[in-house]
């Protein structure tokens, strides 16, 4: 067990339709990352936040946002889903500056049908 | 993107050692992450290079070449359990993570 947690676990929706994906990090962890890992596309570093800064941002879709909140958890939110965002969607955690050991939560798999 | 490069399959013996290279554009580069992913579960970290040289942690290693563009992941005394994709990802440009494609290694009794 990392210390990440993820929710859901699983998720399908419809085209078209908006979801969001949470996660809570390591305790003390600063930094969360988000990434996608589709069959095709393998592992993609979509977002990066710091202490609830956006710190940097990868091969994101403008359909797609994120956010740090003041307890450091962090929602990827999917709008407008089509067929090729279904993926599993990873959530990483790290203590922050210095130390970039990460720890991955189990994932959310999302099948848009 | 930063042309991170690996090799796609390897295969080696248990108790064997294997040399996963991982080649990337030198502009921008800050660091350079090795993960290690079982078919089916989320990634696991290995190791974080950011200056030239071998790091060693038990018995996977990794090393960096800056001005060469170069990293390697050494696997020694190879298990079954050894297994897996092993990723290659670039940070560029401050914190920007760029992924190879994975390397799969099979271990054979």
């Amino acid at each position: 067990d990392s210390g990440v947690t993820q929710t859901p676990k699983h998720l399908i929706t419809a085209t078209g339709q908006r979801v969001t994906l949470r996660c809570s990090p390591r305790s003390g962890d600063l930094s969360v990352y988000w990434y996608q890992q589709s069959l095709d596309q393998g592992l993609q570093f979509l977002i990066q936040y710091y202490n609830g800064e956006e710190r940097a941002k990868g091969n994101i879709l403008e359909r797609f946002s994120a956010q740090q909140f003041p307890d450091l958890h962090s929602e990827l939110n999917l709008s407008s889903l089509e067929l090729g965002d279904s993926a599993l969607y990873f959530c990483a955690s790290s203590p922050g500056t210095g130390n970039y050991e990460q720890y991955f939560g189990p994932g959310t798999r999302l099948t848009v049908t | 993107g930063q042309n991170i490069d690996q090799p796609t399959e390897m295969t080696a013996t248990e108790g064997a050692i294997v040399q996963i290279n991982c080649t990337y554009q030198t502009s921008g580069f800050n660091g350079l992450f090795w993960y290690q992913q079982h078919a089916g579960e989320a990634p696991t970290f290995l190791s974080y290079n950011v200056l030239d040289g071998l790091e060693e942690k038990g018995r996977f290693s990794s090393f960096l070449s800056r001005s060469k563009g170069y990293s390697y992941l050494l696997l020694k005394e190879l298990q079954m359990k050894d297994s897996a994709s092993y990723l290659c990802a670039g940070v560029f440009n401050d914190y920007k993570l760029s992924f190879g494609a994975g390397t799969t290694v099979t271990v054979r009794a």
